[in-house]
């Protein structure tokens, strides 16, 4: 089975501008969750779709957003960037069995650079 | 707020040595509990899990980790490690009653380990 993928894998922009990053999940994983990585903050979790439905948020303003399509892929925004978004974003998808969420596979990320 | 902490952020071995990684989290009802490793240049791969059962989990490359409840912590160790563990280690956990994919991380272990 092909693994996480996201788009684009690098990406430089400027302050104020905006970005839209993908993430195609593992074939079956309807789950899909946000995390920024930084060497500061580590790793803390952004948000997480299933059935096209936000589950869960985590403590980012409202710049940062997503959303799931009807076939798992999902994207994530963030508008008007400033330059500590510079960061690895990371996708990750997992099954979900019996209504419970299972575990979590990684994608490669998207490096974010805002100059 | 749930937490996790690692206590350990730069750990430097030599080849064949013994490795143990400490992990607490902080929250008192069930919990699944995740050891993620990130090699350089590569993206998060699972080590190992706990769900529930034997508190003892055996993971990939050699790697186990015991969950001991009354304690909150889920360490990770290896008997003798190899030049190719130089990496970075998460803990990360999941809290069962929210069943999201919310994923706390701990702020990783830096593994070097000496030819």
């Amino acid at each position: 089975k092909a693994g996480v993928t996201q788009t684009p894998r690098y990406l430089i922009k400027t302050r104020g501008q905006q970005v839209t990053l993908s993430c195609s999940p593992i074939s079956g994983h309807r789950s899909v969750s946000w995390y920024q990585q930084t060497p500061g903050q580590g790793l803390q979790f952004l948000f997480e779709y299933f059935s096209e439905t936000q589950r869960n948020k985590g403590n980012f303003p409202g710049r940062f957003s997503g959303r799931q399509f009807s076939n798992s892929r999902s994207e994530m925004n963030v508008s008007t960037l400033e330059l500590g978004d510079s960061a690895l974003y990371l996708c990750a998808s997992s099954l979900v069995t019996s209504g419970r969420i299972d575990t979590q596979y990684f994608g490669p990320g998207t490096r974010l650079t805002v100059l | 707020a749930q937490s996790v902490s690692q206590h350990n952020h730069h750990v430097i071995l030599s080849e064949a040595a013994s490795l143990e990684l400490g992990c607490n989290y902080s929250y008192g009802g069930t919990v699944n509990l995740f050891w993620y490793v990130q090699y350089p240049g590569q993206h998060l791969q699972l080590l190992l899990k706990y769900f529930s059962g034997d508190p003892l989990v055996k993971g990939i490359k050699g790697f186990e980790a015991e969950f001991i409840k009354s304690k909150f912590s889920f360490n990770l160790r290896k008997p003798s490690v190899q030049w190719s563990d130089t990496a970075e280690y998460f803990c990360a956990v999941n809290v069962y009653s929210s069943n999201t994919g919310k994923l706390i991380f701990g702020q990783g272990t830096t593994l070097q380990v000496k030819p």
